[in-house]
């Protein structure tokens, strides 16, 4: 059973160039979460989707933007970059409707940005 | 402003006696506290829940206890095993329904033989 798979694993952009990291979820899952862990700090939230909606967000600005498609997988768009967007960054998936299981989210390994 | 901290950022503990992790938060409104466990190379993995309305949780050698009126949570792992050794993170939502969680920055753990 395939968990939660994200590409590119690492990358190396520049300042003021944009990235775009993908996550294809848990099968049967339904629900994609973005998390950011900066070096020495524990995983932040940026936003969730679901239903190809965007439903939480976290204290994020609008550079860091996110889409889900219809077979639940989701991307994450970070325009402009700055120095400080380097970071580790971690999908997660659950499912909505098992919310006995609720906030127990399955990661993946994460993608891996330096911006230099 | 760091709602939720480990304030240990290591622990070393010999195989086969207790490891303590704790937790302390900031938030009253918390509803619900986790532990993920995290080693390199890997994403963090869940390992143990408990909701604000209970004081403990047990589930194997993994016991999750909670003190609503200190706000603080610790995670009692009996006996330690080598493959224990991993990055343990605390985490926190205000609500049941959501997939926002509050992490900690952290403890890494090593059990040696």
């Amino acid at each position: 059973d395939a968990g939660v798979t994200q590409s590119p694993t690492h990358l190396i952009k520049t300042r003021g160039q944009q990235v775009t990291l993908r996550c294809s979820p848990k099968s049967g899952h339904d629900t994609v979460s973005w998390y950011q862990q900066a070096l020495g700090q524990g995983p932040q939230f940026i936003f969730q989707y679901y239903e190809e909606e965007e439903r939480q967000r976290g204290n994020f600005p609008d550079r860091f933007s996110g889409h889900q498609f219809p077979n639940y997988s989701s991307e994450l768009n970070v325009n402009a970059l700055l120095l400080g967007d380097s970071a580790l960054y971690l999908c997660a998936s659950s499912l909505d409707l098992n919310r006995a299981g609720a906030n127990v989210l399955t990661f993946g390994a994460g993608s891996r940005l330096t911006v230099l | 402003d760091q709602q939720v901290k480990q304030n240990s950022p290591s622990l070393s503990v010999q195989e086969g006696r207790i490891s303590i992790l704790n937790c302390d938060y900031t938030n009253s409104m918390f509803d619900y506290f986790l532990w993920y466990k995290k080693y390199p190379a890997e994403g963090p993995t869940f390992l143990i829940s408990i909701s604000s309305i209970k004081d403990k949780n047990e589930d194997g050698r993994f016991t999750v206890f909670l003190n609503k009126s200190a706000k603080h949570l610790s995670l009692h792992i009996v006996p330690s095993q080598p493959g224990d050794s991993a990055v343990y993170f605390c985490a926190a939502s205000l609500d049941y329904n959501t997939d926002k969680l509050i992490f900690g920055t952290g403890t890494r753990l090593q059990v040696f033989p």
